[in-house]
């Protein structure tokens, strides 16, 4: 079946250390995305990628990066620059024209301890 | 810059009755789409429609409308016939050309919807 798969579901990392949160969608997209979500907010865009090796910066980039080296894949990690990185991290895709939906992940709940 | 805004934090509703969720734009792109999403306490989100700033007929999907008033930059979610299941988080979301060549998309804050028997 197609669609976005996120892995891990739970991430539990010590304060100080880079964590990478993995992204990988089959569905041919060409648009990939990063947004965080914290308790009761909406989506906040952090990353979105239009073609491979190219990515800009959403709204609350810092303290975040991404890598677009293959179509089907676009990890985030989040460094220790990242002041308050515990949150829900949702990836999406879409076909990236203007009526197209995004598709979802399952989502990571990163929580840091 | 392109902002959505979510005026209703939470509201309630009883079942089989119908409910509408606010939702209002701004934008300076004459072209533009509007979405509407869901998202369950389970956490994924669910896309239930789109409406296109050049589409003459209001967007529907099932119980779902849209109520598309261009001029007033509104875009407001009507659920028809409430169910239980229908509880949830509902996110209203924008992409247009003004930044990010049609790729990025923006997200309201959000209104938690609550189903009541």
């Amino acid at each position: 079946d197609g669609g976005i798969t996120q892995s891990p579901k739970y991430l539990f990392r010590k304060e100080g250390q880079n964590v990478t949160l993995s992204c990988e969608q089959n569905l041919n997209h060409d648009a990939m995305y990063w947004y965080r979500q914290d308790p009761g907010q909406g989506l906040r865009l952090i990353y979105y990628s239009q073609i491979v090796n190219d990515f800009q910066k959403g709204d609350i980039a810092e303290g975040y990066s991404v890598s677009r080296e293959k179509k089907e894949s676009f990890p985030l990690t989040v460094t220790s620059a990242q002041k308050n990185p515990t949150a829900f991290y949702l990836c999406a895709s879409s076909m990236g024209l203007l009526k197209h939906e995004q598709f979802f992940g399952p989502g990571t709940r990163l929580t840091v301890l | 810059a392109q902002k959505i805004t979510q005026t209703q934090p939470g509201m309630f509703v009883q079942e089989k009755e119908a409910v509408t969720l606010d939702c209002t734009y701004d934008t300076s792109d004459p072209s533009y789409g509007l979405f509407w999403y869901k998202q369950p306490s389970s956490g994924e989100m669910i896309f239930l429609i789109y409406q296109g700033s050049y589409d003459q007929q209001n967007a529907t999907e099932g119980r779902y409308s849209l109520n598309f008033q261009k001029a007033r930059k509104s875009a407001n979610l009507v659920i028809s016939a409430s169910q239980l299941g229908d509880s949830a988080m509902y996110f209203c979301a924008m992409r247009d050309g003004n930044s990010g060549g049609y790729q990025k998309v923006t997200f309201g804050t959000g209104t938690k919807l609550q189903v009541i028997p």
